[in-house]
């Protein structure tokens, strides 16, 4: 069975502070995605990334970066000079390759950003 | 990537109704499949829709309180039935591009149960 851990439930920042999101998550399986999705208040959930477990490439994608290690199973999410518009419920998902399909989904991290 | 409406975007309803939610994607995908979020809460999977066939529910969820239909690739619907307040939640359709590996969602349609 997949289990996707988010241990931090709510994180406070300040505009402009960088700030980490944490993603731990277990499988047995060898192939298998990652996801990151943003949630807004308005309650739609937003794709931000995907990323498969051969590739372990950090991707950086403007103000958010991704850093993947399979050694410590984590996934973390990076947001530099963190903005208002960045407050949000942050869920992490994993997905293994074949079998159900049927992705499995952290708890979630709500961050917010005061300016 | 897919898009993907969701129709009401809100309701508000009457305890013992039934409301049907709409969930129309723009291209065909492979997999479509029925959350919902409590308030403050993540994600929970209430069934996979099929095409041409009975939805695949998860435990927990019955057939006689969430009908599900897919009639086609590209559109599904998801009935709460005979809702209480504890139905009060988002429900969100979301689907797998043809293209694979990657979940999109929809914008949600928020439940109020009064």
């Amino acid at each position: 069975a997949q289990k996707v851990t988010q241990a931090q439930t709510e994180i406070s920042v300040v505009e402009k502070e960088d700030v980490t999101l944490d993603c731990v998550y277990e499988t047995r399986d060898t192939t298998y995605y990652l996801f990151w999705y943003k949630q807004p208040p308005s309650g739609e959930l937003v794709f931000l990334i995907r990323r498969n477990s051969f590739d372990e490439q950090n991707e950086i994608s403007g103000r958010y970066s991704w850093n993947f290690q399979k050694s410590t199973s984590s996934f973390n999410f990076t947001i530099t000079a963190s903005q208002v518009v960045d407050s949000a419920v942050y869920f992490c998902a994993l997905r293994i390759s074949g079998g159900s399909y049927i992705p499995t989904f952290g708890r979630g991290t709500s961050l917010i950003v005061h300016p | 990537s897919a898009v993907i409406s969701q129709k009401p975007s809100r309701d508000i309803c009457q305890r013992g109704t039934s409301l049907t939610i709409q969930c129309q994607v723009d291209s065909q995908v492979t997999m479509m499949f029925w959350y919902r979020q409590q308030p403050g809460q993540s994600l929970t999977l209430i069934a996979t829709a099929n095409q041409g066939s009975e939805a695949t529910y998860e435990s927990g969820f019955v057939i006689d309180k969430f009908p599900i239909s897919r009639p086609n690739l590209t559109f599904s619907t998801l009935t709460v039935s005979n809702m209480s307040p504890e139905d009060s939640s988002i429900y969100l359709c979301s689907v797998e591009e043809l293209a694979g590996n990657t979940i999109y969602f929809g914008e949600g349609s928020w439940l109020t149960v009064v």
